[in-house]
Parts: structure tokens; C-alpha cells; sequence
């Protein structure tokens, strides 16, 4: 039973405007989530995270939003740049579970387009 | 600072068999998680290990186990290997897993099963 869901598996942005990336999660329980980027034979890199207390992050050109009433959250990437171009995950975890027990979507594909 | 590495970076093993995978964590890091990614299910949660103790694991049955040394090095092992055992394994870090801290992954072992 997948707890964090990414529906879109790709998406291509052309450089310059903004990536919107999506994730839905199920579990009432979660109160922190991240997001990963990962590029090919390297390991997942931290990118930016957020408490459930908050319902905006921002660094740099990367902010996440979170809504725990439709359980939703969201990555913008502003302005996209080609070096943006990784699979995407998002993760959750709740400190009950254990903090350190992260539940990943599938991920998407980001592709920006010079 | 070195990163987490993981040894190997590619296996090939046949169904039965059993193999053994390293994680050596960030110096001075002392939890440490494993998860499987595969291509239909994303990255799943295994289990992590803090102080040389398991404390916490997935949903995963008990041909998977790991353990952890005074060193903080881990190693997983997976007994009586099967096709669908195909996976990348990665292995991930954090100074203490108490709160959130950050995971760092290392680049992960390539385990194909025929």
C-alpha cells in the first residue's frame, strides 16, 4: 500500500519557468516531509523539507508547500535550470514510526529543456 | 568529509544463494537505514540500525536482516535469494535519528538475482 503517491511519472519544463512537482500522501500520522533529487548511479541527495506545523518553505529557488487538510504538497522550482533535470522523489515520516523510517513516492522525471 | 559508501556497487547472484551488502556511514554519523528501490515500488524502508541495535524495521520478510558494528559500518544480508530481491539497495546515514535529521544515501549496490 503506497503511502506517498507521485501520479505524474515525468515532466518537462522548458528552462527558465517554473517545475511544479506533486505528491499526495494517505497517512494522517505523517509531520515531516522532503523531497530527494536523484540523478543516474548516484544516491538520493536531501534537496529541502518541511514540518507539519508550516505550510511554506523556501531556499533558494526551491520552495515546497504543504496542505494537510487535501494531504497534499508540492515542489516549485523557480527559475528551472537544466542541471535541474533528476528524478524527483518525496518522502514522509512521522518521529511514532520512527524519524528516520522514510515512505517514498515512485518519483518523477524532471527534464529541462535549454 | 567522505561520503557513505557502499560496497559492492554491482552483484550478480543466482536464486538461492545468499549475499551480503556494506554501508560505511559519514564519520561521526551513528544511525543507519536501508531501503530497496525497484522500479515498480519506489524506495521501501528496510530497516535502521543505531548504536549496534535494530530499531526500527519494514515490511519486509526475515531472509532480510542487517546488523551494525561499534564502528557505526552496517551490512544487510539477504538469505535464499529470489528474482523479485533484484533491486537497488541503498543505505543512508544521520548523525542520531532522534528527530529529523538529514539522511545521506550513499550510491547504492546493484544486486541482480538470475
Amino acid at each position: 500500500d503506497q503511502q506517498v503517491k507521485q501520479n505524474s511519472p515525468s515532466l518537462s519544463v522548458q528552462e527558465g519557468r517554473i517545475s511544479i512537482l506533486n505528491c499526495d500522501y494517505t497517512n494522517s500520522m505523517f509531520d515531516y516531509f522532503l523531497w530527494y533529487k536523484k540523478y543516474p548511479a548516484e544516491g538520493p541527495t536531501f534537496l529541502i523539507s518541511i514540518s507539519s506545523i508550516k505550510d511554506k518553505n523556501e531556499d533558494g529557488r526551491f520552495t515546497v508547500f504543504l496542505n494537510k487538510s487535501a494531504k497534499h504538497l508540492s515542489l516549485h522550482i523557480v527559475p528551472s535550470q537544466p542541471g535541474d533535470s533528476a528524478v524527483y522523489f518525496c518522502a514522509a515520516s512521522d518521529l511514532q514510526t520512527g524519524a528516520n523510517n522514510l515512505f517514498f513516492g515512485t518519483g518523477t522525471r524532471l527534464t529541462v529543456i535549454p | 568529509k567522505a561520503g557513505v559508501t557502499q560496497t559492492p556497487r554491482y552483484l550478480i547472484k543466482t536464486r538461492g544463494q545468499q549475499v551480503t551488502l556494506s554501508c560505511s556511514p559519514i564519520s561521526g554519523h551513528r544511525s543507519v537505514s536501508w531501503y530497496q528501490q525497484t522500479p515498480g515500488q519506489g524506495l521501501q524502508f528496510l530497516f535502521e540500525y543505531f548504536s549496534e541495535t535494530q530499531r526500527n524495521k519494514g515490511n519486509f520478510p526475515g531472509r532480510f536482516s542487517g546488523r551494525q558494528f561499534s564502528n557505526s559500518r552496517s551490512e544487510m544480508n539477504v538469505s535464499t535469494l529470489e528474482l523479485g530481491d533484484s533491486a537497488l539497495y541503498l543505505c543512508a546515514s544521520s548523525e542520531s535519528g532522534q528527530l529529523y535529521n538529514e539522511q545521506f544515501f550513499g550510491p547504492g549496490t546493484r544486486l541482480t538475482v538470475l
